[in-house]
């Protein structure tokens, strides 16, 4: 199936510091979404990005799919952002199942 | 409610027992899906539902999983015989197609997730 591969595993950023996290993918795909997994655990909709360039308020999303991969940026980091980012795609030729890279896992200090 | 809702939020149960999860989708969504996240790792697909039917149960780990969606709005996951590697947190997702092209009609939603510990 699909590989997902999420780079760096962890991050430790200062407030208000920029980052960029990596999302590489061994396939194409119709379907790539960005989640923010909450200290509490809840899976957050950051974006549907299967292609192009999306930005909401201080984050943004590329993605270039005939390279297989997708970049997530954080500006201005704030404390509330540290969590699991995880990207997940949903392969062309693998069904309707999301498949999951192994996250992201950013501390944000004060 | 607006978004997904799965009950119960924690289960505890012991070794050999059956156990049913329940998802309230959104409201409208064609598509249910169910994940399993074990700690540290992102979450992997279990089943997914078009409508009342299930239209790919690939990722159900063995026969003592199942599950049902019958009037193609909640849906409910049922283990049998649980064992301690069952151990994990259970997702509910829904999209509001099932469309395998994809379209923006294709994101899926998550709920908060069952806690599930198996003793």
């Amino acid at each position: 199936g699909i590989q997902v591969e999420q780079s760096p595993p962890d991050l430790i950023l200062q407030e208000g510091a920029n980052s960029t996290l990596r999302c590489n993918f061994s396939d194409s795909v119709n379907n790539l979404q960005w989640f923010h997994q909450n200290p509490w655990g809840q899976l957050i909709n950051l974006f549907y990005i299967p292609s192009g360039t999306k930005q909401n308020g201080r984050l943004s999303a590329t993605t270039v799919a005939t390279e297989r991969y997708s970049l997530l940026y954080i500006s201005s980091s704030q404390t509330t952002d540290s969590g699991v980012y995880f990207c997940a795609v949903k392969g062309k030729a693998a069904g309707n199942k999301l498949t999951f890279g192994g996250g992201t896992r950013v501390l944000v200090k004060p | 409610g607006a978004g997904v809702s799965q009950t119960p939020s924690n289960k505890v149960t012991e070794k050999g027992k059956y156990v049913e999860l329940r998802c309230d989708p959104i409201s409208g969504h064609t598509a249910l899906y169910w994940y399993r996240q074990s700690l540290g790792q992102g979450p992997e697909f279990l089943i997914y539902f078009q409508g009342t039917g299930a239209a790919d149960d690939s990722g159900l780990p063995n026969d003592r999983f199942f599950a049902v969606r019958p009037e193609g709005s909640v849906s409910t996951l049922k283990i049998q015989r649980t064992e301690r590697g069952d151990s994990a947190v259970y997702l509910c997702a829904s999209s509001l197609t099932g469309i395998l092209a994809g379209g923006p009609g294709d994101t899926q939603y998550f709920g908060p997730g069952t806690r599930l510990t198996v003793l």
